[in-house]
């Protein structure tokens, strides 16, 4: 599965969007995007996941570039319950659940 | 209802003692996981089991030993505790899909091995 890199950490005003950037400029043609995050003391929360196309849910925006060689994950309004760790991950087709968590990005929502 | 549940969710033992964590989905999954978090935060799979078999063992020591007695639980065994062992793990699970990335975590099991 192809590496990514994301900052270790960001800072977000309450009520703003907070975007996210991941690059995995090494992704390969089936490999997914996906993001989670981890609010302390708790297990990793599945937000989403994409291949090509842009993505929304209820909790999120992904938004992939055309090359897909970079990927940003937006909270459109952040609370300060999304002072989490957020994890961008690739992840090939054929290897099951097996997600390969690298240090993620620290997000802080101040009030 | 909590979809994924692990027992205990703390544990203090010595070195060289024997510790089970049970892990319980009711999700009616048929993929389970075991994951480990270290002190240093990284996650790493140990272990996936699918319909009761194992998928995946990531090179874990053989004293880490999963059992699946049905498709909804996932325990884990370990013997002779060393200090290394101490971290946070999460079991998981999937929908029957083996292409899937999306996990439902449980709020994991906190082993201090002292």
């Amino acid at each position: 599965d192809a590496k990514t890199t994301q900052p270790p950490s960001m800072d977000c005003a309450e009520g703003r969007a907070a975007n996210l950037p991941c690059n995995h400029s090494t992704i390969s043609g089936n490999e997914y995007v996906y993001w989670y995050r981890q609010i302390h003391s708790q297990g990793p929360q599945y937000i989403i996941h994409g291949l090509k196309n842009n993505e929304t849910n209820e909790m999120a925006s992904l938004i992939i570039t055309e090359d897909r060689k970079s990927s940003t994950l937006i909270l459109p309004h952040a609370t300060l319950r999304d002072t989490a760790v957020y994890y961008c991950i690739v992840k090939g087709g054929t290897s099951y659940g097996k997600l390969t968590f690298g240090q993620g990005t620290i997000l802080t929502v101040h009030p | 209802d909590t979809a994924v549940s692990q027992t205990p969710k703390y544990l203090v033992t010595q070195m060289g003692n024997d510790k089970s964590i049970k892990c319980e989905q009711n999700l009616g999954h048929d993929t389970m996981y075991w994951y480990k978090q270290d002190s240093k935060k990284f996650l790493k799979i140990m272990f996936s089991y699918n319909n009761k078999e194992l998928i995946i063992n990531e090179t874990v020591p053989n004293r880490f030993s999963p059992k699946s007695p049905d498709k909804a639980h996932l325990n884990l065994h370990i013997n002779s505790l060393e200090l290394g062992d101490s971290a946070v793990y999460f079991c998981a699970s999937s929908h029957p899909d083996r292409d899937t990335g999306e996990l439902f975590f449980g709020e994991g099991s906190r082993l201090t091995v002292l």
